[in-house]
């Protein structure tokens, strides 16, 4: 399978524990995007890569999120001190490096997380 | 108020029928994607659009630009067409933020 692949699927873990979550976008892809999904909303931009360097970050990303791309390939995105307020699905995407204006925007299964 | 409001939020339609999805924003764009998400969460790009119209098998998407608004229709549904229809935006001045909608929860019944 050569898509986007996100891991762990689902993770459970109790208010104050640190989390990561890794994605591996497709090879060739030099763009990288996560994003995060509440129930019942829409996706969320959260930051982006072009190769190993993070473009841009929404307010959204408080300093207990960090992400990383290292090398340019795969990503992870850490959530430090976990609050009930994280939980949601986090979905990785990648592109060419024009991709949301060409449509060739592939997305991961996203990574599931609940905080209880 | 949302830039990119969706309607309806919930519908549900019998097998063979006609299905618009509605997508209107309120920024300026470069371009609009229509994306479907299956239960469990995985995204799949449908359509991208600056303008006009795209025909993909029994999904056509539509575009007005002056108007700020988009149609994603689904001819002869069939129930393996229930998903999550989102739609989304690449502001004017952007080249990689989307700003998504809420989506469409379909549900096509046999």
């Amino acid at each position: 399978d050569t898509g986007v692949s996100q891991n762990p699927r689902h993770k459970i873990t109790k208010r104050g524990q640190n989390v990561t979550f890794r994605c591996d976008p497709i090879s060739e892809h030099n763009r990288l995007y996560w994003y995060r999904q509440t129930l019942g909303q829409g996706p969320e931009f959260l930051t982006y890569f072009q190769n190993e360097a993070q473009l841009e970050k929404s307010r959204l990303l408080s300093d207990r999120f960090s992400a990383e791309r290292p090398k340019g390939s795969f990503s992870t995105l850490e959530i430090q001190r976990t609050e009930q307020g994280d939980s949601a699905m986090y979905l990785c995407a990648s592109s060419l490096r024009a991709g949301v204006r060409t449509g060739e925007l592939f997305f991961g299964e996203g990574s599931r997380l609940t905080v209880l | 108020k949302n830039e990119v409001e969706q309607s309806p939020q919930n519908l549900t339609a019998q097998e063979g029928e006609f299905i618009t999805i509605n997508c209107s924003y309120s920024v300026g764009i470069s371009a609009l994607h229509w994306l479907q998400q299956h239960p469990g969460g995985g995204i799949v790009s449908l359509f991208m659009l600056s303008s006009g119209k795209k025909k993909h098998g029994r999904l056509i998407a539509t575009i007005n630009i002056q108007e700020k608004h988009s149609s994603l229709h689904i001819t002869a549904s069939h129930p393996r067409d229930s998903a999550v229809y989102i739609c989304a935006v690449v502001g004017g001045g952007s080249n990689y933020k989307l700003t998504f909608g809420k989506g469409t929860l379909l549900t096509v019944n046999p």
